[in-house]
């Protein structure tokens, strides 16, 4: 079976921009518009803030972005903010109609 | 606005069945959803177990296919979760959720809140 793989850990000031890397281990893992992401704040219920790897739900901020190239879906967080701290998880759509998460990345805001 | 709330036993013996309700509101259990659970055990990731479509077409994660089993109660808009012989590597939050699928994507757009089950004699 087909893994998503993110970093452990990133980590970012006030105001400065993150990246956080989510990569497939095979072609049809991540492509298309397979990819979604997920926030976890510590405590609470995971929330979508990117869909079909570029789309934003209605209420989450600009500062959130995502992006593709290859194998390797990204999540770039703008500005960032204290309220930023959390985990997020991507997530892709598997051509076998299987939802793979990745093991997530905790983001700290210095 | 849809919601969802999970509900069952907090405690449950290894080798026993786990069974989880999820009351879902403010929208049909019928809709073009497939309604999935996916579980976190404490202080790690995300799992995804599985997913139900309103006509009983469903799709399992292949490490658990062999003991989970998701229905749905279209009469009270419910989704059920079972699964057999646990251990304590079962012990986890499980939450229950609404996916957007079609034939090229899907994702989560709502999340319950999640109920913590302990696997523990």
């Amino acid at each position: 079976q087909s893994a998503l793989t993110q970093p452990p850990s990133v980590s970012g000031s006030p105001g400065q921009s993150v990246t956080i890397s989510c990569t497939g281990t095979s072609s049809d893992v991540v492509s298309y518009n397979r990819v979604s992401w997920y926030q976890q704040p510590p405590g609470t219920a995971p929330k979508l803030i990117i869909y079909e790897v570029i789309n934003r739900p209605s209420g989450v901020p600009a500062r959130f972005s995502g992006s593709e190239s290859g194998n390797t879906a990204s999540l770039t967080i703008s500005g960032l903010q204290a309220e930023d701290e959390a985990d997020y998880y991507c997530s892709s759509y598997t051509s076998s109609s299987i939802l793979l998460f990745g093991g997530g990345t905790k983001l700290t805001v210095l | 606005q849809v919601q969802l709330q999970e509900s069952g036993p907090g405690l449950v013996k290894p080798s026993d069945t786990l069974s989880l309700t999820c009351d879902v509101s403010g929208y049909s259990i019928k809709s073009n959803y497939w309604w999935a659970w996916i579980r976190q055990p404490p202080g790690k990731g995300l799992e995804w177990m599985g997913y139900i479509f309103h006509t009983g077409s469903r799709f399992y994660n292949p490490s658990l296919e062999s003991r989970v089993t998701m229905s749905v109660d279209t009469s009270k808009n419910q989704m059920f979760l079972r699964l057999s012989s646990v251990t304590a590597v079962d012990t986890a939050v499980y939450y229950c959720a609404r996916s957007h699928c079609s034939s090229a994507t899907c994702y989560i757009d709502n999340w319950g809140q999640g109920t913590l089950v302990i696997v523990s004699s």
